[in-house]
């Protein structure tokens, strides 16, 4: 059974930073692109990033590119969120998924998520 | 870039069919066929339903079934339940720097 488990979130104040963490276990951890897709409250889905599975390629949305690095440690079966230089509009509850291809355009299976606020 | 267009909401009795439709641009849903579409119940984490236009994941109902004409994908259920009112999202790979659009989501209504 494919697990995911995100980790990392709580309350950070404006410009400051957070690392995330997805544990994953029941798959093939190195073999499939992992992303990550937040929702702020009460409103809808935002893809955030991809890696494949390599961790070779990284894509980002418009939106955080520049302020958040996606990684993975393969030997771990863990995939990173580092969010720097935090917003208000950054709240939001974030999910990891894996991904049915290596460019980590379609997320397959998803984490329960970790809530990030950002707020003074 | 912009979100990718669904209907806010949409509603139907038990036993009828249902269609959503999401409409973007020829540079993600009407240049590639990796539209996918999500299922999420309130507070819980989103379920994919539908990959590349029409396929179903491995143990999805086969009432749920996907479809493109040009810049316009639909999700269609059939037979609906009371068990799908939910929101559901379409997503689709993207040719600009964004990479995957998401819609803004629907609503389901079981009447």
């Amino acid at each position: 059974e494919v697990q995911l488990v995100e980790s990392g979130g709580g309350l950070v104040q404006p410009g400051g930073s957070l690392r995330l963490s997805c544990a994953a276990s029941g798959f093939t951890f190195s073999v499939y692109a992992m992303s990550w897709v937040r929702q702020p409250p009460g409103k809808g889905l935002e893809w955030v990033s991809a890696i494949t599975g390599s961790g070779g390629r990284t894509y980002y949305a418009d939106s955080v590119k520049g302020r958040f690095t996606i990684s993975r440690d393969n030997s771990k079966n863990t995939l990173y969120l580092q969010m720097n230089s935090l917003r208000a509009d950054d709240t939001a509850v974030y999910y990891c998924a894996n991904n049915y291809y290596d460019s980590g355009i379609t997320p397959k299976d998803w984490g329960q998520g970790t809530q990030v606020t950002v707020s003074s | 870039q912009s979100a990718l267009t669904q209907p806010a909401s949409v509603s139907g009795s038990p036993g009828q069919s249902i269609t959503i439709s999401c409409t973007g641009t020829s540079s993600d849903v009407g240049g590639y066929d990796y539209v996918s579409w999500y299922q999420q119940h309130p507070g819980k984490a989103p379920k994919l339903m539908i990959y590349d236009v029409s396929n179903r994941p491995s143990g999805v109902s086969n009432r749920f079934s996907g479809s493109k004409s040009g810049n316009t994908a639909s999700l269609t259920i059939s037979g609906l339940q009371a068990e799908d009112e939910s929101d559901y999202y379409c997503s689709s790979y993207t040719s600009s720097s964004t990479h995957v659009l998401f819609g803004g989501g629907t609503k389901l209504t079981v009447l």
